[in-house]
């Protein structure tokens, strides 16, 4: 089976580091786009960016750039989304996603929920 | 940028009937959207792509339909299952945005 599984709830204070992760399972993790999605709290999806995990290129959305940093470690088939310093307006459910060759988005993770305050 | 506007924000409607919900592209996008369906508590699920190819699983109730600026997702007959919100892409080689998200209600 397909699959992306993301790393557990978080809950952080302002001013802090964090680091969510992304495991793909049942297929060719190297040859695939991985994206992320945020969804505040009530509000809609905003894309934020992809990683391809075969190379590591790195493309960002303009209003996520230099705000975040997407990675990925293809030895354990794994991506990854992380912040120098939280702020509370990061507070958010985070998803992962599997960009097929036609850039459509066809597989989504569970979903990592970010709580930041104080 | 593209931008991506759905119209209506939020939909009330029956069991039975059948519903329209419209994505309009701030310049042409040929036909790369796609459609996902979003329940409470959910992750979202791709219901169409390419416009108008239904995901492999999603019931033929469901259908999209457009080219260029303007597309519109259809549920030919609105099933208890069927109420959750629903977000067009646009997607491309480098990026993707999401309208904004329409919100179908029981009547």
């Amino acid at each position: 089976e397909v699959q992306l599984v993301q790393s557990g709830a978080e809950m952080k204070k302002p001013g802090e580091s964090l680091k969510i992760s992304c495991k793909g399972s049942g297929y060719s993790f190297i040859t695939y786009w991985i994206g992320w999605v945020r969804q505040m709290p009530g509000k809609g999806l905003e894309w934020m960016g992809m990683i391809y995990a075969g190379d590591s290129d790195t493309r960002y959305s303009p209003s996520f750039q230099g705000q975040v940093t997407i990675s990925a470690d293809k030895s354990i088939s794994t991506a990854y989304l992380q912040w120098s310093s939280l702020k509370a307006s990061d507070t958010a459910m985070y998803y992962c996603v599997r960009r097929t060759g036609y850039w459509y988005s066809d597989i989504w993770g569970r979903g990592t929920l970010v709580t930041v305050s104080s | 940028d593209i931008q991506m506007t759905q119209s209506p924000s939020t939909l009330s409607a029956s069991v039975g009937d059948r519903v329209t919900i419209t994505c309009r592209a701030s310049q042409t996008i040929s036909s790369w959207l796609a459609w996902y369906q979003q329940k409470p508590g959910k992750a979202p699920n791709l219901l169409i792509y390419k416009a108008s190819t239904l995901e492999s699983g999603v019931p033929s109730r469901f259908s999209g339909s457009g080219f260029g600026t303007e597309f519109t997702l259809t549920i030919s007959s609105l099933q208890p299952d069927d109420f959750a919100t629903y977000y067009c892409q646009h997607y491309n080689s480098y990026s993707a945005t999401f309208g904004q998200g329409t919100k179908v209600e029981i009547k």
